[in-house]
């Protein structure tokens, strides 16, 4: 199936440990994303990157590293979690200015 | 900064009523407007998009939304919902030169009750 798959699924795990979430699209699409949405569901923007390279980097803490190995792949990697990043993170991928694609989820759960 | 407003966090509705969500947006100048709707523990998929052209825009399940440039608005409706329309959803914008940077509201969760 064409689509843009995340994982895991869900991730639970100790305050001050390190983790990453891995994205996929096998859409050709150029750009690719990563959104934080928060336990009121307000959707916000982390990163974007295009054809591998950084385009929009949002206040985040850098403690948040993307990576971008080629085109179809975006990971996010989170050193030292907190409290606070328990969230839902979505990656997204389009191509060029046409509307995104969005992957299921990644639920993020710090105890 | 462009902002995104939907007055409504929540909207409940019987089955075959006619329903609107609110969506206002920030900005004087040309605008993308999306809606984009997320069923529970999904992702976000994109309802209806509004780029240029016509500003009545309609989706495949009989939703449709109308930019209005003078109000500043882009509300969704559907004049008979059903059970399977029970979801959260964003409106969003972006600017037309930098169009992957979108700016989303806080979302409306619709309930469609029996």
């Amino acid at each position: 199936d064409t689509a843009v798959s995340q994982t895991p699924k869900y991730l639970v795990t100790q305050m001050g440990n390190d983790k990453s979430i891995k994205c996929e699209q096998n859409l050709g699409h150029d750009t690719m994303y990563w959104y934080k949405q928060d336990s009121k569901k307000f959707l916000k923007i982390m990163f974007s990157y295009n054809n591998k390279e950084l385009i929009i980097n949002e206040t985040v803490p850098n403690r948040f590293s993307p990576k971008s190995p080629d085109k179809a792949h975006l990971n996010l990697h989170i050193n030292s979690l907190e409290l606070g990043d328990s969230a839902v993170y979505f990656c997204a991928s389009s191509h060029s200015n046409q509307p995104q694609h969005f992957g299921d989820g990644t639920r993020l759960s710090i105890l | 900064a462009q902002s995104v407003t939907q007055l409504d966090s929540q909207v409940p509705v019987f089955e075959e009523a006619p329903v609107e969500l609110r969506c206002n947006y920030s900005s004087s100048v040309s605008v993308y407007l999306f809606w984009y709707v997320q069923y529970p523990n999904q992702g976000l998929q994109l309802l209806l998009k509004y780029l240029s052209g016509s500003t009545l825009v309609e989706s495949i399940n009989g939703f449709e939304a109308e930019f209005n440039k003078s109000q500043t608005s882009f509300h969704l409706r559907k004049p008979s919902v059903h059970i399977s329309d029970t979801a959260e959803y964003f409106c969003a914008v972006s600017d037309p030169g930098s169009a992957r940077q979108l700016t989303f509201g806080s979302g409306t969760q619709l309930t469609v009750l029996p």
